[in-house]
């Protein structure tokens, strides 16, 4: 079954580091860029980043630069998004997702498979 | 940046409707468009890419349209299952962003 698996809930407290982990299964993990989506209690989605397993080529939406840490650890298909320091305004449910594309006239890019999310709670 | 915008915040038919859902972006983002789905407790799903193209195994209610900067997704005769929040999603090259607009909710009148 292709899936993307994520890692569980978390409780933290300001200030604490904390990684989380999405592990792909059933597809090709290094030929497909995984995304990591934030979506706050109640409101939207918001996009952090996005990595490609295969060479670890990371690139970050402005908003979140320097906030974050996107890696990937291909030998065991997972990707992970990490902070050094967290704060109250990173409680949040955390998607990771794949990246898929259509070549055409242009490149259309979409995420088609995602994973289930992990909540993360920041409070003291 | 481009922003997408989409109306209504909240939309209210009633099953076996119609349903109309509109997404605007600032400039034009030509069709790099994709709708997704999102039921409570749930992750997003994929819908529409290409601004028409249905994502595998999507019923056949579901349609998407538009290029430029407006955009539609449209639910022909809707099932109780499809009442959820709906989110558009543009795609930025370079550099790159991928800008979600802030979701229609659907809801049962």
């Amino acid at each position: 079954e292709v899936q993307l698996v994520q890692s569980g809930a978390e409780v933290k407290k300001p200030g604490e580091s904390l990684k989380i982990s999405c592990k792909g299964s059933g597809y090709s993990f290094t030929n497909y860029w995984i995304g990591w989506v934030r979506q706050m209690p109640g409101k939207g989605l918001e996009w952090l980043g996005i990595i490609y397993p295969g060479d670890s080529n990371t690139k970050y939406s402005p908003s979140f630069q320097g906030q974050v840490t996107i890696s990937a650890d291909k030998s065991i298909s997972t990707a992970y998004l990490q902070w050094s320091s967290l704060q109250a305004s990173d409680t949040a449910m955390y998607y990771c997702a794949r990246l898929d594309a259509v070549v055409g006239r242009t490149i259309l890019w979409y995420f088609d498979l995602w994973g289930r999310g992990s909540l993360v709670t920041v409070s003291s | 940046e481009i922003v997408m915008t989409q109306s209504p915040a909240t939309l209210s038919v009633s099953p076996g409707e119609r349903a109309t859902l509109s997404c605007r972006a600032s400039q034009s983002v030509s069709n790099n468009l994709a709708w997704y789905q999102q039921k409570p407790g749930q992750a997003p799903r994929l819908l529409i890419y290409g601004a028409s193209t249905r994502a595998t195994g999507l019923a056949a209610r579901f349609s998407g349209s538009g290029s430029g900067t407006e955009f539609t997704l449209t639910i022909s005769s809707l099932q109780s299952e499809d009442f959820a929040v709906y989110y558009c999603q543009h795609y930025h090259a370079w550099p790159p962003m991928y800008t979600f607009g802030q979701g229609t909710k659907l809801e049962i009148k």
